[in-house]
């Protein structure tokens, strides 16, 4: 079974920051690994895809990385701005399973 | 249309009445998920569709739940006989056109269930 985990569960930092939000996963047997968004009252947005042969994916102020043979992830945001404030969601397609694997999330508040 | 549509966005319910959730994909989709959200929870997946097949239903909690998805496209999602242990937000969520694996999702914005 393909367990996935978010670290830490909530985050506050200053405007400006660099920071880094952790994932890991059990079976490293996937096809790809996602990230979200969720902001309050709303559904997931799509942040960046990576796939198991890929290392990195960028989009403007975020990175993700992908080392799939010790099983983590990381999200990158650089120069973090208030309306990065939101849930960030992991999740993980394993091969073999049509379903994605979903991490609790990281709660992240961008001080002004 | 241009995003997973979901409706009702918000349903309240007597406990032991039966609830249908739908969700409308993006067009020529053929990966349909649904998810369950409780509060400060992770996502608990529901069930899957992928095109013809037969649709990965491990997810689903018990026999009350269940889920069409008509023509390959709209679904519903069905539970019968509610409790309360079923408040939460359904989310849906679709991908790709030809179901490839590197495909991302797509969600709705979900339906907050709450069971009285």
């Amino acid at each position: 079974k393909q367990e996935v985990t978010q670290i830490p569960a909530a985050l506050s930092v200053p405007e400006g920051e660099n920071l880094v939000l952790n994932c890991s996963f059990t079976d490293s047997a996937i096809y790809n690994l996602q990230w979200f968004r969720q902001d309050p009252g709303k559904g997931l947005t799509s942040l960046l895809l990576i796939q198991s042969s890929q290392r990195e994916q960028t989009s403007g102020r975020l990175n993700a990385s992908l080392d799939k043979s010790s099983g983590r992830s990381t999200l990158y945001i650089a120069a973090s701005q208030p309306g990065d404030s939101a849930t960030y969601l992991c999740a993980v397609k394993k091969i073999g399973v049509g379903k994605f694997y979903f991490g609790s999330g990281t709660k992240l508040n961008v001080k002004p | 249309g241009a995003g997973v549509s979901q409706s009702p966005s918000n349903k309240v319910t007597e406990k032991g009445k039966d609830v249908e959730l739908r969700c409308d994909p993006i067009s020529g989709h053929t990966a349909l998920y649904w998810y369950r959200q409780s509060l400060g929870q992770g996502l608990e997946f529901l069930i899957y569709f992928q095109g013809n097949s037969a649709p990965d239903k491990s997810g689903l909690p018990s026999d009350r739940f269940s889920a069409e998805r008509t023509g390959g496209s709209v679904s519903t999602l069905t539970i019968q006989r509610t409790q309360q242990e079923d408040s939460a937000v359904y989310l849906c969520a679709s991908s790709s056109p030809t179901g490839l694996d590197n495909s991302p999702l797509h969600f709705g914005n979900g339906t907050r269930l709450t069971v009285t």
